[in-house]
């Protein structure tokens, strides 16, 4: 089954204790992104990935990190999480970064740092 | 820099009623459209795209939007609501010709659909 996967589904941790969220697809795409959604605000692109080894900021990337070592995978990494990155995070992949295909999107993971 | 809103953040219709859901952008550019929808606990799926073919976009569960240049709309709609519709629906709008990413997909905040019984 084509799929964006993401673990965890939950986490809960504490202020300062680095983090990663990972990412997977099985799809061959080569475009990847995170987004945090939060009430209100709708969703926000966090990284963004065209490929293999490139990688950009998105909208709001204070706080975070990205890697895209392998096509289908893309980690995001918070080394020093603070509680005002408790949100609701999805990746999403798509075949390409051309503006017109659709993004598919993981389960999402909600975070909450105490 | 393109932007998205979507009127209301909660709309409640009921059972067999239409659907309405309006959604106005704001591109430099020619623009791609699509709606996406969120059940709960689910990630986001696509129910339609405007890729500046027919301006009338026919998606899934029935929906459908139409794309009004002159009114910079993408309004959803639906003539008989279900109860399975109910969910969060997304507008989201991308620039022709970009390359994703911050100038990529841009969404709007949201619109919570209530199905009355």
């Amino acid at each position: 089954e084509a799929q964006v996967t993401q673990n965890p589904r939950y986490l809960i941790t504490v202020t300062g204790k680095k983090l990663t969220v990972t990412c997977s697809q099985n799809m061959n795409h080569e475009y990847m992104s995170w987004y945090r959604q939060d009430p209100g605000l709708g969703l926000r692109q966090i990284y963004y990935s065209m490929n293999v080894e490139v990688t950009d900021k998105g909208d709001v990337p204070e706080g975070y990190k990205v890697s895209r070592k392998e096509k289908r995978n893309f980690p995001l990494i918070l080394e020093s999480p603070s509680p005002n990155q408790t949100s609701l995070y999805f990746c999403a992949s798509s075949l390409s970064g051309f503006a017109s295909y659709e993004q598919y999107f993981g389960p999402g993971t909600r975070l909450t740092v105490t | 820099a393109q932007s998205v809103t979507q009127l209301g953040s909660h709309v409640s219709v009921s059972e067999g009623a239409l659907v309405l859901l309006r959604c106005n952008y704001s591109s430099s550019v020619p623009p791609y459209l699509f709606w996406y929808v969120q059940y709960p606990n689910q990630g986001l799926q696509l129910l339609l795209k405007y890729t500046s073919a027919a301006t009338l976009v026919k998606g899934i569960n029935g929906f459908e939007a139409e794309f009004k240049k002159s009114e910079t709309s993408f309004h959803l709609t639906k003539p008989s609501a279900h109860m399975s519709d109910a969910a969060e629906y997304f507008c989201a709008v991308s620039d022709q010709g970009s390359g994703g990413g911050a100038d990529g997909l841009t969404f709007g905040k949201g619109t919570h659909l209530i199905i009355q019984p």
